[in-house]
């Protein structure tokens, strides 16, 4: 069966690592997404792709960024991590063929930053 | 800034009871999808709405996707324990320069005892 599996499932690192969070998708879709969920503010638009080669910055995209080189990964990167990007990351896809959509989304990732 | 503002944010009730968890904005979105979040994993969709007035019913949810399309709700009937989740509306505006990027309501935390 399809599915998208995010790694690692928890992480704990330190103040200005590098941390790089791993999303697969074997759905084979085109639209890829990340975003964080924090209590009292939902889910935020972190980075997008809809191909390779192709991304763009969501809502709180600052301290991010990604890389599109096959359709299945879409691998998420704090280039100096900080205590406020503690957070839980959700990775997402979608093919949009009906023009809806409609997003699976991966099981998580908890990222403590000491 | 929030488009999507769901109420009521946290709702506690017994079995049996029936219940109803709103999604509003002052915009007028294309589409608009419920989810359910369960601890520990991600959103999982439960329906899309896309057509001013559409009703739909998945066995005791029930989806309303306003005239206007500003706005939705969600009614669940004789709500048993394994409703208890976080429920998330998120919309997706039409000539968007995100495209197909989602915008997410903060959710409404539903626990149902027996």
């Amino acid at each position: 069966d399809a599915e998208i599996t995010q790694s690692p499932r928890h992480k704990i690192t330190e103040t200005g690592r590098q941390v790089t969070l791993a999303c697969h998708q074997t759905w084979n879709h085109n639209n890829m997404f990340w975003y964080r969920q924090d209590l009292g503010h939902g889910l935020r638009l972190i980075h997008y792709s809809y191909g390779v080669q192709d991304t763009n910055k969501g809502e709180v995209s600052d301290g991010y960024s990604v890389s599109r080189s096959n359709t299945e990964d879409l691998p998420l990167t704090l280039e100096s991590a900080a205590s406020s990007q503690t957070s839980v990351y959700f990775c997402a896809s979608s093919d949009a063929s009906g023009g809806y959509n409609e997003q699976f989304f991966g099981p998580g990732t908890r990222l403590t930053v000491l | 800034t929030q488009l999507l503002e769901q109420s009521p944010q946290f709702l506690s009730i017994q079995e049996g009871e029936n219940l109803t968890v709103y999604c509003n904005s002052s915009s007028v979105f294309s589409s608009l999808q419920w989810y359910r979040q369960e601890p520990g994993e991600g959103p999982v969709l439960l329906v899309t709405v896309v057509t001013g007035g559409e009703v739909k019913k998945l066995k005791r949810l029930t989806f309303q996707f306003g005239d206007a399309r500003k706005d939705s709700s969600l009614h669940i009937t004789a709500a048993q324990p394994g409703d208890t989740g976080l429920y998330l509306c998120a919309g997706q505006l039409p000539n968007s320069n995100s495209g197909y990027a989602l915008n997410f309501g903060k959710g409404t935390s539903l626990l149902v005892t027996p």
